[in-house]
């Protein structure tokens, strides 16, 4: 069982916008920033947000994250068929210390 | 940017220890920066990311509490290369190693990963 919770799956048409939630707690999330990654089948994981709503280079802004409390969220605006891949959210921890992550989402576009 | 590149011995039989190692190549200096972490990561198959240790240059090593009985992290640097052993295995260490580097600093996140390499463990 993951220390941060994610849907398990969602699921969107092209064109249109979802956000994946990432609940923790104040131990995690509730003291530091959050990061999301994105990971294409069968590839290696990649950054895709960091410090809770900072893009890295190459990032499209139709990605977005936020957070408030104890809890975070990813926006995916304008949805595409590349986008479908596992989402995974992911901060440092207190007790125990560490990064770590959420359970992950599945996208999938219809 | 630098490459991260894993390697290891694919097969593992039951009880032995796993070592695996990451080589860092690309035109950066980041390798000796205090600021940066080379961390391990798994994924089990069809599962979700687990952290299982970072270490800095320096050799200091953060591990999680559930492995830190079977987890050793080094770093070599004039090799450049991030090592890991993960001792007594099961069959719940089949899985995709990846190698990532933590920004610990204005960016706080694992901004570089390797490609991983798969591990059965299996008799």
């Amino acid at each position: 069982q993951s220390v941060l919770t994610q849907p398990p799956s969602m699921s969107g048409a092209p064109g249109q916008r979802v956000t994946i939630s990432c609940s923790g707690t104040s131990s995690n999330i509730g003291k530091g920033t959050v990061n999301w990654y994105q990971q294409l089948p069968g590839m290696a994981p990649r950054l895709l947000i960091y410090d809770d709503d900072k893009r890295p280079s190459g990032v499209p802004d139709r990605f977005s994250g936020s957070k408030s409390g104890a809890s975070a969220s990813l926006a995916i605006s304008g949805l595409q068929f590349g986008d479908e891949a596992d989402y995974y959210c992911e901060t440092w921890g207190d007790k125990p210390t560490g990064p770590v992550f959420g359970g992950g989402t599945k996208l999938n576009v219809l | 940017q630098e490459l991260l590149q894993e390697s290891g011995p694919g097969l593992v039989r039951p009880s032995e220890t796993l070592s695996l190692t990451c080589s860092v190549s690309g035109p950066s200096d980041s390798f000796t920066d205090r600021y940066i972490s080379w961390g391990w990561i798994r994924q089990s198959p069809g599962k979700g990311l687990e952290w299982i240790g970072s270490s800095y240059y320096s050799g200091r090593s953060i591990l999680p509490p559930s492995l830190k009985s079977r987890v050793t992290i080094s770093v070599d640097s004039s090799k450049k290369q991030v090592a890991l052993t993960l001792s007594s295995v099961t069959a719940a260490d089949t899985a995709v190693y990846f190698c990532a580097r933590r920004v610990t600093v204005s960016m706080h996140a694992f901004d570089v990963w390797g490609r991983g390499t798969t591990i059965i463990v299996s008799s």
